[in-house]
């Protein structure tokens, strides 16, 4: 079975300044997709940013940014310009193209943006 | 608006009892989720169905059973044989293969 593993059980940034997220995680597939989720005190799961494993171009949106090593299996997140509603558990997740396309999480990185 | 609807947002259960937690979408997508969450953790995978009348365990199935007898609905029911019922429920629905998850607002269930 796949699995994900995020190093950093909390981080903290201070406001306007950027941080890296780690990820890794270990398959033996070629094709996958990974992806940063975002969940905030109210829980509710929100996609950050997608990565197709074939692409060897870096996924960005905004401030978000990833860095795909796939001979590394390694899939960090970027946030720019930190903002107090970045603040957030942040799940890096795989997804296999068998099994139902399932989603597997890591355990997450709590984020705390400092003002 | 297109989504998925989590009932009840909080839920209590008595031990021994059966509860059956609510999970409705109208984004018209084929396979359903449910992942459990506890504190600390990332979500674990229950049971998921990718069509209608079809269903597979996930990780964590053991004291769970879900139905898929519509498109738009997979509840999922925790039975007296879950152990330790008490945490966060998230269900979810994908598009397409390009695309991730879409998320309800989860249920919370706790045993009293």
């Amino acid at each position: 079975a796949q699995t994900v593993t995020q190093s950093q059980p909390e981080m903290s940034v201070q406001e306007a300044e950027t941080v890296t997220l780690s990820c890794t995680y270990d398959t033996s597939e070629s094709d996958y997709y990974l992806f940063w989720y975002k969940q905030p005190p109210s829980r509710q799961m929100i996609l950050v940013i997608r990565q197709e494993a074939y692409k060897q171009q870096n996924a960005t949106e905004n401030r978000f940014s990833v860095n795909f090593q796939k001979a590394a299996k390694s899939f960090s997140l970027k946030i720019s310009d930190s903002q107090l509603g970045d603040a957030a558990m942040y799940f890096c997740a795989y997804r296999e193209e068998t099994s139902g396309s399932r989603l597997t999480f890591g355990e997450g990185t709590q984020l705390t943006v400092n003002p | 608006d297109g989504g998925i609807t989590q009932s009840p947002k909080y839920l209590f259960r008595k031990e021994g009892q059966n509860v059956t937690l609510s999970c409705e979408q109208n984004l018209n997508h084929d396979a359903m989720y449910w992942y459990r969450q506890d504190p600390g953790q990332g979500l674990r995978l229950i049971y998921y169905s990718q069509i209608v009348n079809d269903f597979q365990k996930g990780d964590i199935a053991e004291g769970y059973s879900v139905s898929r007898e519509k498109k738009e609905s997979f509840p999922l029911t925790v039975t007296s044989a879950q152990k330790n019922p008490t945490a966060f429920y998230l269900c979810a629905s994908r598009e397409g293969l390009s695309y991730g998850y879409t998320f309800g607002s989860g249920t919370r269930l706790t045993v009293v």
